[in-house]
């Protein structure tokens, strides 16, 4: 079965500060791991996904499939990055592509 | 840049009555879902759609449950009758054949009553 934990319901840091949004997954395929972020009042969209390796909005997460984890991180938060972070988990089936939701983190950058 | 719509933003309905919650996905997207959160919870998989047909569901999505694409543009998702415990943000998502970004709408909030 696909399981994704967020252990983190809030994480509040100072701007400036770095940030790591936990996530840790369970699935026996070949995982696809996303991140998508919820602004205030607006649509989830998404931030990163593991197959591309890249940095938005300063924003990295590498999978790490000994430890079957794929944290969230920035080196210097920003008080634009207060949102609600989930990550999700996909694997194809039939060829679509089913995701599975963590419970979210609420990130709070503080001034 | 193409979104996904969804209608209405709110919904509130008596128990026991029909919904039909309305989704326009993006215009080349070729799979289709319905996800639901309830207030507090996590965003939860209900239903995926490809080649009119259901690809794959849930258990949450039971005989109450039904989805339609009635007209190649529209995406809908029914529930016969409802419940109180089906109040929830429902999110209607779309996304390119493969491992493609799901692309989601902003959500219909149905209240039950």
């Amino acid at each position: 079965a696909q399981r994704v934990t967020q252990p983190e319901k809030l994480l509040s840091v100072f701007k400036g500060a770095p940030v790591e949004l936990k996530c840790n997954y369970s699935y026996s395929g070949s995982p696809e791991l996303f991140w998508y972020v919820q602004y205030s009042r607006q649509r989830l969209q998404l931030l990163l996904r593991h197959i591309s390796r890249e940095s938005i909005k300063g924003f990295t997460a590498d999978l790490n499939k000994g430890e079957t984890s794929f944290h969230l991180k920035k080196p210097f938060a920003q008080e634009e990055d207060s949102a609600m972070y989930y990550c999700a988990l996909g694997g194809l089936t039939g060829g679509g592509n089913k995701l599975t939701f963590g419970t979210g983190t609420q990130l709070k950058v503080e001034l | 840049e193409p979104e996904v719509t969804q209608t209405p933003s709110h919904q509130v309905t008596q128990m026991g009555q029909e919904v039909i919650l309305r989704c326009v996905p993006i215009s080349n997207h070729l799979y289709f879902y319905w996800y639901r959160q309830i207030l507090g919870q996590k965003v939860e998989f209900l239903v995926s759609f490809y080649n009119n047909e259901i690809s794959e569901k849930s258990e949450i999505f039971d005989d109450q449950f039904s989805v339609e694409r009635p007209d190649g543009s529209n995406f809908t998702l029914k529930i016969r009758s409802t419940k109180l415990e089906d109040s929830a943000m429902y999110f209607c998502a779309s996304s390119a054949p493969g491992p493609h970004e799901q692309y989601f709408g902003p959500g219909t909030r149905l209240t039950v009553t």
